[in-house]
C-alpha cells in the first residue's frame, strides 16, 4: 500500500476486555515497529519485528501485551484484560531493514479504556 | 545506557524570531539521531536526519558529538512550524528511542 495503514483509528472497551489492533505495513518494509503515545509518557517503544528473526519484545509493559507478525507483513497487537492505564495511541512504523531510523509511522489506533 | 533527553516540554516564540530546540543524548556507540514532527491531527514524520545533512522546511540540526547534543533550528519560524517535535536516536538495529518531545507554539 501507499502507507501504513492501522486499524481501528478508534476502539472504545470496557476495562477487562481484550482487544486486537492491527497494523498493515508498507510493502518491502520488513521491519515493523509498535509505539505507545500516551500523556506524560511519549513515545514508549513496544515491539520490534524484522524479516524472521524473534521479535525484540522488551518493551512490552506486561505479559498481557503481544504481538504477531504473519507472513512478514501484517501484524496484530493484542492487550489482554485490558486496564485503564492501557488507554493511549498506539503507533505502528515500518521502514526497509537498517535504514537506521527512517520510518513511515501509521496515524495510530486510539484506545479508551473505561 | 541509550538515553534522549528534550528539556523544554513547550516553546513560544513568535513568528519570524528564530527558535531552538534542545536534544542531548547518551549512547556508547556511534549515533544515528533525528528529528520527527508531528502536526495537529497528523501522523509522525521523519523532518530530519544528522546523516543527511540537510535542511528541511527551513530546519537543520547539527551533531555535536563533543557535547552529545543534537539541537534542531530554524532562523525564522512561521506559524505552520506549530506542532510536537521529537528527537530519536537509532541503535545498532534501527531501532529508536525518542525523547519526551517540545511542543512548540509559533504565534503571529
Amino acid at each position: 500500500g501507499a502507507g501504513v495503514s492501522q486499524s481501528p483509528s478508534n476502539k472504545v472497551t470496557e476495562k477487562g476486555k481484550d482487544v486486537e489492533l492491527r497494523c498493515d505495513p508498507i510493502s518491502g518494509h520488513t521491519a515493523l515497529y509498535w509505539y505507545r503515545q500516551s500523556l506524560g509518557q511519549g513515545l514508549e517503544f513496544l515491539i520490534y519485528f524484522q524479516g524472521n528473526s524473534a521479535p525484540d519484545k522488551s518493551g512490552l509493559p506486561s505479559d498481557r501485551f503481544s504481538a504477531e507478525r504473519t507472513g512478514g507483513s501484517v501484524s496484530t497487537l493484542t492487550i489482554q484484560r485490558t486496564q485503564q492505564e492501557d488507554s493511549a495511541v498506539y503507533l505502528c512504523a515500518s521502514s526497509f531493514p537498517r535504514t537506521g531510523g527512517g520510518y513511515t509511522f501509521g496515524s495510530g489506533t486510539r484506545l479508551t479504556v473505561v | 545506557a541509550q538515553r534522549v533527553t528534550q528539556p523544554e516540554k513547550l516553546l513560544s516564540v513568535f513568528k519570524g524570531a528564530p527558535v531552538e530546540l534542545k536534544c542531548n543524548y547518551s549512547y556508547s556507540g556511534s549515533p544515528e539521531l533525528f528529528w520527527y514532527v508531528q502536526y495537529s491531527r497528523q501522523r509522525l514524520q521523519l523532518l530530519l536526519r544528522h546523516i543527511s545533512r540537510e535542511s528541511i522546511k527551513g530546519f537543520t540540526a547539527d551533531l555535536n558529538k563533543g557535547e552529545t547534543s543534537f539541537h534542531l533550528k530554524k532562523p525564522f519560524a512561521q506559524e505552520e512550524d506549530s506542532a510536537m517535535y521529537y528527537c530519536a536516536l537509532a541503535d545498532s538495529w534501527g531501532k529508536l528511542q525518542f525523547g519526551a518531545g517540545t511542543q512548540v507554539v509559533v504565534t503571529p
